[in-house]
Order: structure tokens, then C-alpha cells, then sequence
């Protein structure tokens, strides 16, 4: 069956990178995009960026100075990387999957907590 | 940047009673293709969002039938008939439709 788990550092000081990871099962990452999603503590959602089935990607217009998605399909493994973190990119990040045209598919999310 | 407002912030509504939120876009969200590429989801205490409706108005595999999605253009409804407690959470609406994708800022369903 489709799942998608996060993993990361959990903390992060500020002014570092983030480095996330949303490995993926029952699908092909060459068939389906795979989003990342954010909602800081009691806050609503934010869409972070996308790695579409051909590869290319895109990126919230706010981020997109910080952030890169990438993939390795062999491992069925999405990756984000934002760099020059701030205590507001403090939040749960999900990653999630695209099918029907929606999110049909969401992983428990990981919260990453920007601290010195 | 497309903005998604939804309205009200917050309902309160009795067991029973049917329950509506809006949302409206600053850009028409009908995509060249003809599909207006808008969703709804619910995201309950301390869960993952859950896909509700896609497409305005179809709904996902296990959504009961309470769920309607309606509208065009730039203004959508979602409508729950007959709320039931599972029905409280944070629910968004979302735009895939023009790049960078969206969601709305959320509508609190509480039960009285």
C-alpha cells in the first residue's frame, strides 16, 4: 500500500540547513509528484515546493531563494534542502502525493524546530 | 501569487445542522484544459490533512455523501449536511491551478 514517512533532524540552529527525507512506498516516483507541505505550531498549511514524475520542480515564491527538492528513485527517496533557517520555518513538514489531482496520500509529518 | 481566502474563520454548529464555508480566489481557477484543479481537505486534531474533494466538487474514495463541493470561477463552497462529531477539525481549501500552489488560510469546525 502508498506511504510516505518523513525523517529529519528535529532541531536545527538557526542560520543552518534543513535536511528532510520522505521515502516512499507502493508507488513509483517517475509516475507521481511528491509535494512538501508545512504548518507551523498552531498555524495553518503552506505549500513548501514540488518534485514533479519528470523530475522538475517547483517552489513556493516566499522559499524558493532557500529551497531545493530532489529525488533519488532508486532509493524511493525525496529530498528538501533549505538553507539559512530562521525560527519562523519552525513547523511540522509533511510530505505528500498527488493522485486524482489532490493529496490523496500524506505522510505523519516530522517537526523541525529552529533553536539555538 | 494566488490567495485563497476562506470564510468564516470559525463555525460552531449544532449535531444535525449543515455547515458551509467559502472560499474565494483572486484569480479564476479554471485551467486552460477546462478542469478547475480546486480541493478541500480536513485536518483533524493532531492528524495529517485528509483529502475530502477534488476537482470542486468530486468526492474522494470513503468521503460520506454529507460532503458537497460546488462553485466555479473564483468562488467555491463546501457544504457538510447532517455534521457529525468526526466532522471537527481545520478545513482547507487548496489551488493547484496556478503556480505557486496555495491553500486557504483554514475554517474551524467546532460541534456546540
Amino acid at each position: 500500500q502508498v506511504q510516505l514517512k518523513e525523517s529529519g533532524p528535529g532541531l536545527v540552529q538557526p542560520s543552518q540547513t534543513l535536511s528532510l527525507t520522505c521515502t516512499v512506498s507502493g508507488f513509483s516516483l517517475t509516475s507521481n509528484s511528491v509535494h512538501w507541505v508545512r504548518q507551523p505550531p498552531g498555524k495553518g498549511l503552506e505549500w513548501v515546493g514540488a518534485i514533479w514524475s519528470g523530475g522538475s520542480t517547483d517552489y513556493n515564491s516566499a522559499l524558493k531563494s532557500r529551497l531545493s527538492i530532489s529525488r533519488d528513485t532508486s532509493k524511493s527517496q525525496v529530498f528538501l534542502k533549505m538553507n539559512s533557517l530562521q525560527t519562523e520555518d519552525t513547523a511540522i513538514y509533511f510530505c505528500t502525493r498527488r493522485k486524482l489531482g489532490a493529496f490523496a496520500y500524506w505522510g505523519q509529518g516530522t517537526l523541525v524546530t529552529v533553536s539555538s | 501569487d494566488v490567495v485563497l481566502t476562506q470564510t468564516p474563520v470559525s463555525l460552531s454548529v449544532t449535531l444535525g445542522d449543515q455547515a458551509s464555508i467559502s472560499c474565494r480566489s483572486s484569480q479564476s481557477l479554471e485551467y486552460s484544459d477546462g478542469y478547475t484543479y480546486l480541493e478541500w481537505y480536513l485536518q483533524k486534531p493532531g492528524q495529517s490533512p485528509q483529502l475530502l474533494i477534488y476537482g470542486v466538487s468530486n468526492r474522494f474514495s470513503g468521503v460520506p455523501d454529507r460532503f458537497i463541493g460546488s462553485g466555479s470561477g473564483t468562488d467555491f463552497t463546501l457544504k457538510i449536511s447532517r455534521v457529525e462529531p468526526e466532522d471537527l477539525g481545520v478545513y482547507y481549501c487548496f489551488q493547484a491551478t496556478h503556480d505557486p500552489l496555495t491553500f486557504g488560510s483554514g475554517t474551524k469546525l467546532e460541534i456546540k
